[in-house]
């Protein structure tokens, strides 16, 4: 069985600043890790996603997460935030070849002029 | 590419009714996956459906709620006689093969709200 852990279920940071999203998972197998971001009354949208390929995984908008498997994480950072990565923030795990995605309870950011 | 779309958007129904919520596949899509989000959580697995198929319903409430996949036509997932906790997000993703490191793609999701 798999779960993820987000540390954070708020974060505030100033415009221009790095982005730091804190997420832990606990898997049995090689696990797929997804970061998926929700703005308001919208759908999710996938951020970036690792398959057990390169541990620094790049995604859309100059997001990046790093997976670390002897620490269970995989954080998302961004350098320097914009206004428009306000947004709630999902980690995701499933186990390889399982399908039912285990989703975290979120974290908001706020980005501050 | 159409991405996925599910229909209404939102949707208001008072205690007893019935809700019916659609989601259409993206194109060549042929595994859908329906999920809920309660106030203040993440995301949870109810139902993966294949054509005609339900594989796996673990997830989904023994009483009120059903699911279908028709062979023609969008998945249907259906909610009798609601309840004001069943209040919520519903959202449904779809995928071109199950399992393994293919994505979900998530539609925009149907706000039910129980009045």
């Amino acid at each position: 069985a798999q779960s993820v852990t987000q540390l954070d279920s708020h974060v505030s940071v100033s415009e221009g600043t790095p982005v730091l999203l804190r997420c832990n998972y606990s898997s049995s197998y090689s696990p797929s890790l997804f970061w998926y971001v929700q703005h308001p009354n919208k759908g999710l949208q996938l951020l970036l996603k690792y398959t057990s390929a390169a541990t620094l995984v790049k995604g859309i908008n100059g997001f990046e997460a790093e997976f670390k498997k002897s620490e269970t994480s995989f954080h998302l950072t961004k350098p320097s935030a914009h206004m428009s990565d306000a947004a709630e923030y999902f980690c995701v795990v499933s186990d390889l070849d399982d399908y039912k995605l285990s989703f975290g309870a979120g974290t908001t950011v706020t980005v501050r002029a | 590419n159409a991405g996925v779309m599910q229909n209404p958007r939102h949707l208001v129904r008072r205690r007893g009714q019935e809700a019916r919520l659609r989601c259409s596949p993206m194109k060549g899509h042929s595994h859908v996956y329906w999920y809920r989000q309660l106030p203040e959580e993440g995301l949870k697995f109810m139902v993966y459906l294949q054509k005609e198929n339900i594989i796996d319903e673990s997830g989904m409430p023994k009483e009120r709620f059903s699911a279908e996949f028709p062979k023609e036509g969008p998945s249907i997932l259906r909610i009798q006689q609601v309840v004001r906790g069943d209040s919520a997000a519903y959202f449904c993703a779809s995928s071109q093969i199950s399992g393994g490191p293919d994505t979900q793609y998530f539609g925009p999701g149907t706000r039910l709200t129980v009045l």
